[in-house]
């Protein structure tokens, strides 16, 4: 089985350049989300998708950062322009049809490798 | 709002030594409670994960109790080995966190290094 692909895995940039990160979550997994890992922290959510519905995009700073699941399968993560402070490993993980009447968030997460943004 | 506090790194342990690796946690509610384990050069990937009280994950020699009186999930290894060097992190689900059900909130992360 496929795991989560992600591209591109680097990407340097200017500030005020825009920049996408692309992501394809395994096969038959509806629930699709983004993360920033700032170096030495732990992953943050940016959004998370059921299908092709943004559920939860409370943490996505909207001014700067878009994202989009289009047929509810891959998904574009965008950031236009980029601030030096956007420099961070930006991580997509997918999770498997939550099974009726199972307890939210006992799925497992699985991660893609990551692209690692450096934005100069 | 919900947290993760894990020990600090990085942790330098000799090949055979025992490891622990303290987690606690804040949660509204009853939340699940995962390990994921970034090896260098690659994503995050599960260790184990408990769901209830009481539940002990385990895999790959690695163990964690989820302890809902102390709030607390400490990963534990009897016998280390160079392999095991990584970057580990705690985390939790909690279903009760307002719109946020299933959203995973991480710890810092803790660097193990094991030496020969």
């Amino acid at each position: 089985e496929a795991g989560v692909v992600q591209s591109p895995r680097y990407k340097i940039i200017e500030k005020k350049q825009p920049v996408a990160f692309w992501c394809n979550p395994i096969s038959g997994h509806n629930t699709l989300y983004w993360y920033r890992q700032n170096l030495g922290q732990g992953p943050e959510l940016l959004i998370r998708y059921e299908n092709e519905e943004a559920v939860d995009d409370s943490q996505l700073p909207k001014d700067r950062f878009s994202a989009e699941r289009l047929k509810g399968v891959d998904s574009t993560l965008k950031i236009q322009p980029a601030e030096l402070g956007d420099s961070a490993v930006y991580l997509c993980a997918s999770s498997p049809p939550r099974i009726a009447g199972g307890r939210w968030g006992t799925d497992t997460q699985y991660f893609g490798p990551g692209t690692r943004l450096t934005v100069l | 709002g919900d947290s993760v506090t894990q020990m600090e790194g990085p942790v330098t342990l000799s090949e055979e030594a025992f490891l622990t690796i303290n987690c606690t946690y804040t949660a509204t509610g009853y939340p699940s409670l995962f390990w994921y384990v970034q090896y260098p050069g690659e994503g995050l990937q599960l260790l184990l994960k408990a769901t209830k009280a009481d539940d002990k994950g385990s895999n790959k020699g690695f163990e964690a109790t989820y302890r809902k009186e102390t709030t607390s999930f400490h990963l534990e290894k009897g016998s280390v080995q160079v392999s095991d060097s990584a970057v580990y992190f705690c985390a939790l689900s909690d279903p009760d966190y307002g719109g946020s059900q299933g959203n995973l909130i991480f710890g810092k992360g803790t660097k193990l290094s094991v030496k020969p």
